[in-house]
């Protein structure tokens, strides 16, 4: 059973660009995370999504950044015009659903690495 | 405004001794705590974690303890073994939420 994939691991993008990260959660995860670390920093939370629907938006920034769980393929987290303040580790979760107040272990992809210049 | 707060960014240990990692949370809302393992490269590793109802779950070489009154939790590595050398996060959780909040890390190192 593979674990959450993120691709790409390391992306390069240019102040202004776009910067198009995917996860994939495990087989059977319907809820999806998305965090941000910032050197020497912990992870925050950004966005917590199950297929189709945005269930926590509360830690995305208001401009630019957007994110996507569609009923076919990845978990898409989107920044249109990156700007250096971008850079970081972007890490995807996935748990399975589970009762109303239960808690589900979030799994972990790797992460991808955002640069921008 | 930082809800979990881990105030040692580094702990260093020798091998087979007692690893010590604390957890300071602000807010009495949270439910439940974790305790996630993180090496250079790869993303966070669920170790082990505790209820509010409880104050000590073990697991192994894995114990973490609870005081909610000190609103303060602990992670004890005994013994400690160089392949545990990476950075800990504390996290939490509220009653009915969903994410969780981290705290800053602490890096562990482990001399043999």
């Amino acid at each position: 059973n593979a674990g959450v994939m993120q691709n790409p691991r390391h992306l390069v993008r240019r102040r202004g660009q776009e910067a198009r990260l995917r996860c994939s959660p495990m087989k059977g995860h319907s809820h999806v995370y998305w965090y941000r670390q910032l050197p020497e920093e912990g992870l925050k939370f950004m966005v917590y999504l199950q297929k189709e629907n945005i269930i926590d938006e509360s830690g995305m920034p208001k401009e630019r950044f957007s994110a996507e769980f569609p009923k076919e393929g990845p978990s898409i987290l989107r920044i249109q015009q990156v700007v250096r303040g971008d850079s970081a580790a972007y890490f995807c979760a996935s748990s399975p659903p589970g009762l109303a107040g239960s808690y589900n272990e979030q799994f972990f992809g790797p992460g991808t690495r955002l640069t921008v210049l | 405004d930082q809800q979990v707060k881990q105030n040692s960014p580094s702990l260093s240990v020798q091998e087979g001794r007692i690893s010590i990692l604390n957890c300071d949370y602000t807010n009495s809302m949270f439910d439940y705590f974790l305790w996630y393992k993180k090496y250079p490269a790869e993303g966070p590793t669920f170790l082990i974690s505790i209820s509010s109802i409880k104050d000590k779950n073990e697991d192994g070489r894995f114990t973490v303890f609870l005081n909610k009154s000190a609103k303060h939790l602990s992670l004890h590595i005994v013994p400690s073994q160089p392949g545990d050398s990476a950075v800990y996060f504390c996290a939490a959780q509220l009653k009915y939420g969903n994410k969780l909040v981290f705290g800053a890390g602490t890096i562990l190192r482990v001399k043999s």
